[in-house]
């Protein structure tokens, strides 16, 4: 069975410009969360999906956004890029609520 | 406001000694919890969970303690190997309304062969 897959690996983006990240959960799994690392502040959680519909979002700026696909594929946006988005990012799905959900390798995206 | 924090950014432990990395919480609401193993390059791995009903929860050499009333909980790895270093995160979440984790900034643990 197929991990969760997350596309690019890596992105140099430059400031201003905006950014697709793109999420493939595995198989079956309707629950998708996308997460920001950076080095100090541990994984912030940016929102989650569930069947079509954010159900959830952390505290990030409106420049943040994201979607899910019926196929449960999700992307994220992220709009005029700013230094302090270089991160990691990382995108996880579950089966079911409240499961332990599974990560994928993460899109690391650096802005200059 | 930094609900789930893990204190020691950083721990080395010799090969075959316990490693224990402590995690506390403010947000008395938590009710579930999970600690995620890290290594460079990879996307976290799910180690173990414990529910608030519980105040251990065991799996192989991994066991994981809760204490509600302190908003504590620890990992266990006992023996250590080398190749638990890694950095771990513990995460907890709420019932109140939909789901998300809130993560820790970590732990980088050090198993010194």
């Amino acid at each position: 069975k197929a991990g969760v897959t997350q596309t690019p690996r890596y992105l140099i983006k430059t400031r201003g410009q905006q950014v697709t990240l793109s999420c493939s959960p595995i198989s079956g799994h309707r629950s998708v969360s996308w997460y920001q690392q950076t080095p100090g502040q541990g994984l912030q959680f940016l929102f989650e999906y569930f069947s079509e519909t954010q159900r959830n979002k952390g505290n990030f700026p409106g420049r943040f956004s994201g979607r899910q696909f019926s196929n449960s594929r999700s992307e994220m946006n992220v709009s005029t890029l700013e230094l302090g988005d270089s991160a990691l990012y990382l995108c996880a799905s579950s089966l079911v609520e409240r499961a332990a959900a599974f990560f994928g390798q993460g899109t690391r995206l650096t802005v200059v | 406001d930094q609900q789930v924090k893990q204190n020691s950014p950083s721990l080395s432990v010799q090969e075959g000694r316990i490693s224990i990395l402590n995690c506390d919480y403010t947000n008395s609401m938590f009710d579930y919890f999970l600690w995620y193993k890290k290594y460079p390059a990879e996307g976290p791995t799910f180690l173990i969970s414990i529910s608030s009903i519980k105040d251990k929860n065991e799996d192989g050499r991994f066991t994981v303690f809760l204490n509600k009333s302190a908003k504590h909980l620890s990992l266990h790895i006992v023996p250590s190997q080398p190749g638990d270093s890694a950095v771990y995160f513990c995460a907890g979440s709420t019932t109140s309304g939909t789901y998300k984790y809130i993560f820790g900034t970590g732990t980088r643990l050090k198993v010194l062969a």
